[in-house]
């Protein structure tokens, strides 16, 4: 699988939007991309995936680029709980074996500040 | 629905000493899977199993035991506590092994002295 970069921290005003980048230029092209956050002393929660399309969901939006080697999740407006460390993953298609082997990296920790 | 439950919560051990994971899933899933969580440095997959009767390793398998006997449980057995098992343990588990979200537990705080 891919390896993910992330900035390792990012502050957001509470309101704002959050725009949590993620570099993964050796993506290849069955390998989606995958959010989970992880909030202080909690279990990760899954966000959102996608693999060459924009997705939106209830909670985030991801944004991918054409060439598909980096992308961003957008919080729409960052409150105070939504302060937590979020994971950029990328992982392959089903091949025959245990695909769901997350690789999670250190991810970048959100503030938002009241 | 309780969803993925861990016990303990926080567990404390001397070096040498065995213990058990508790991990207990009521959403019928066929996958599940354990990780640690060190500081600095994310979480790390060490066993998952596809479903009841089959285990492999993950990333950082050595000194952990497994076993799925059941759909719901998954066990994560130390059998001689070392100072470097000192993390915190996940447990998660998906409706399959290709399913994109995994649903974790809440985590089981082990500190080997």
């Amino acid at each position: 699988d891919a390896k993910t970069t992330q900035p390792p921290s990012m502050d957001c005003a509470e309101g704002r939007a959050a725009n949590l980048p993620c570099n993964h230029s050796t993506i290849s092209g069955n390998e989606y991309v995958y959010w989970y956050r992880q909030i202080h002393s909690q279990g990760p929660q899954y966000i959102i995936h996608g693999l060459k399309n924009n997705e939106t969901n209830e909670m985030a939006s991801l944004i991918i680029t054409e060439d598909r080697k980096s992308s961003t999740l957008i919080l729409p407006h960052a409150t105070l709980r939504d302060t937590a460390v979020y994971y950029c993953i990328v992982r392959g298609g089903y091949y025959g074996g245990a695909t769901n082997k997350l690789i999670f990296g250190t991810g970048t920790l959100l503030a938002v500040q009241p | 629905n309780a969803g993925v439950t861990q016990t303990p919560k926080f567990q404390v051990l001397k070096t040498g000493q065995s213990m058990t994971l508790q991990c207990a899933q009521d959403m019928n899933h066929e996958y599940m899977s354990w990780y640690r969580q060190d500081p600095g440095m994310g979480l790390r997959l060490i066993h998952y199993s596809v479903g009841a009767g089959i285990t492999d390793q993950g990333e950082v398998p050595n000194g952990y035991n497994v076993s799925r006997s059941t759909t719901e449980d998954f066990p994560l057995r130390l059998l001689s506590a070392a100072p470097s098992q000192t993390s915190v343990y996940f447990c998660a588990s998906s409706n399959t092994a290709s399913d994109e979200k995994l649903f974790f537990g809440s985590g089981t705080q082990l500190s080997v002295l």
